[in-house]
């Protein structure tokens, strides 16, 4: 079955230091996800992508955050610098991309990139 | 901006007893998706409503969307230790923009 890639799978980080966070969704899948999840919490989006553009992005914190998806596959996702409240699973999901008003197309999670900033 | 609410945030259940897990969203919905999120692991889809006052059942478990659109529930009879995990619901606002916004979820385990 095919799946969300993401990498890495842990990064560790001191604070004011650079990270990138990469995630390759489901072939065909337009639509692209970036959502932060911190511990006991449920997901919260960040981002997202419809093909290469950005549908949403009204909770990234632009100051430090950035998001690209430059041919409309892959997405890296920064932060510089890292702060340590920004400590939490980072979330990449995806679907197919056929949005119809009125409802949501399921999400296929991958497997997170778990950050610790120190 | 929406909030969606579930309770309890935490549930200890004796194997084989039943479970219920209750959504509340502050506005409205157009649709609501329960995820499962395993320990270690992601979300994984469960299910989608979309009818005020639906119900879906999957094997043990039952899904209910309430008749304001407003609130969900999820029921899972008799527990099995496979059930362990945390137990999302997610909402979707029909403000012409189609985001979903994910409780706060429900943790579940199992006493053998």
């Amino acid at each position: 079955e095919a799946e969300v890639a993401q990498s890495p799978r842990y990064k560790i980080t001191e604070k004011s230091q650079a990270v990138a966070f990469w995630c390759d969704p489901i072939s065909g899948h337009a639509t692209l996800y970036w959502y932060r999840q911190i511990l006991g919490q449920g997901p919260e989006l960040l981002v997202q992508f419809q093909d290469e553009s950005v549908v949403d992005d009204s909770q990234l914190p632009k100051d430090r955050f950035s998001a690209e998806r430059l041919k409309g596959v892959d997405s890296t996702l920064k932060i510089q610098p890292a702060e340590l409240g920004d400590s939490a699973m980072y979330l990449c999901a995806s679907s197919l991309g056929a949005i119809v008003r009125g409802t949501n197309e399921k999400l296929f999670f991958g497997s997170g990139t778990q950050l610790s900033v120190l | 901006g929406q909030q969606v609410m579930q309770i309890p945030q935490y549930q200890h259940v004796q194997e084989g007893e039943d479970f219920t897990t209750y959504c509340n969203s502050s506005t409205t919905l157009s649709n609501i998706q329960w995820y499962k999120q395993r320990p270690g692991g992601h979300p994984v889809f469960l299910i989608q409503l979309v009818k005020s006052g639906e119900v879906k059942k999957q094997k043990r478990l039952t899904f209910q969307f309430g008749e304001a659109k407003k609130n969900s529930s999820l029921h899972i009879t008799a527990t099995q230790t496979t059930d362990v995990g945390t137990y999302f619901c997610a909402g979707g606002a029909n403000f012409g923009n189609e985001k979903l916004t994910f409780g706060t979820g429900t943790r579940l385990t199992i006493i053998p």
